[in-house]
């Protein structure tokens, strides 16, 4: 079964520093695995994708992640925060229990960013 | 008009009421999703459904049931509602993937659909 961990339910940091949230991953499959940001009172709306190429992947608003076999990670970061980045962060992996599934969503990690 | 459309987007209940929570998409999308939001639990697939005729428990889907009317439509729900199931419910679509790329099926979330039970 396929399941991910977010490690800290907040994160917070002043504009203009840099912002890593962190996703480890379990899969007994090579996975896919995704990013998602959800701003106050809105659906949540993909960051970037993890689908077996490129290691590194590059997501909107500046923000990146790489794909970790190793270590099973699949941090996010941002080299400069922005006070409109703060949001609640979602990391996922595609299930494999059934063929072309649902994704799996890790707890959340809420972004503060300060002035 | 948005991609993916819940109704309604808010609504307040009492326990033992039969509630409904509708979704239709305009992305032309096969596979429907009902998710649910709790604060610190992050998202719980509910159900999902591959097309018409294909409708699949997730993993929380005691006190729940759906109704795929369409490919455009897909309705959670709740025949009677108990105040745990107070909770931000989420439709979503996704495509199979194309190409090098298949199954890396992007979700496509709509508003939400706040519903709280008393």
């Amino acid at each position: 079964a396929q399941s991910v961990t977010q490690l800290g339910s907040h994160v917070s940091v002043s504009e203009g520093a840099l912002v890593l949230l962190r996703c480890n991953y379990s899969s007994s499959v090579p996975p896919y695995l995704f990013w998602y940001v959800q701003y106050p009172n809105q659906g949540l709306q993909l960051l970037l994708k993890y689908t077996s190429a490129a290691t590194l992947v590059k997501g909107i608003n500046g923000f990146e992640a790489e794909f970790k076999k190793s270590e099973t990670s699949f941090h996010l970061t941002k080299p400069s925060a922005h006070m409109s980045d703060a949001a609640e962060y979602f990391c996922a992996v595609r299930s494999f229990n059934q063929a072309g599934t649902a994704l799996i969503f890790g707890k959340g990690t809420t972004l503060s960013v300060s002035s | 008009d948005a991609d993916v459309t819940q109704t309604p987007r808010n609504r307040i209940t009492k326990t033992g009421k039969r509630i409904m929570l509708e979704c239709s998409q305009t992305k032309g999308h096969d596979r429907m999703y009902w998710y649910r939001q709790d604060p610190g639990l992050g998202l719980r697939l509910i159900y999902y459904s591959f097309d018409v005729k294909d409708i699949n428990k997730g993993e929380i889907s005691d006190g729940y049931s759906v109704s795929r009317q369409a490919q455009a439509k897909f309705s959670l729900s709740l025949e009677s509602a108990i105040p745990n199931q107070t909770a931000l419910y989420f439709c979503a679509t996704s495509d199979p993937g194309q190409g090098a790329d298949p199954g890396a099926n992007v979700l496509t979330f709509g508003a939400g659909s706040r519903l709280t039970v008393l």
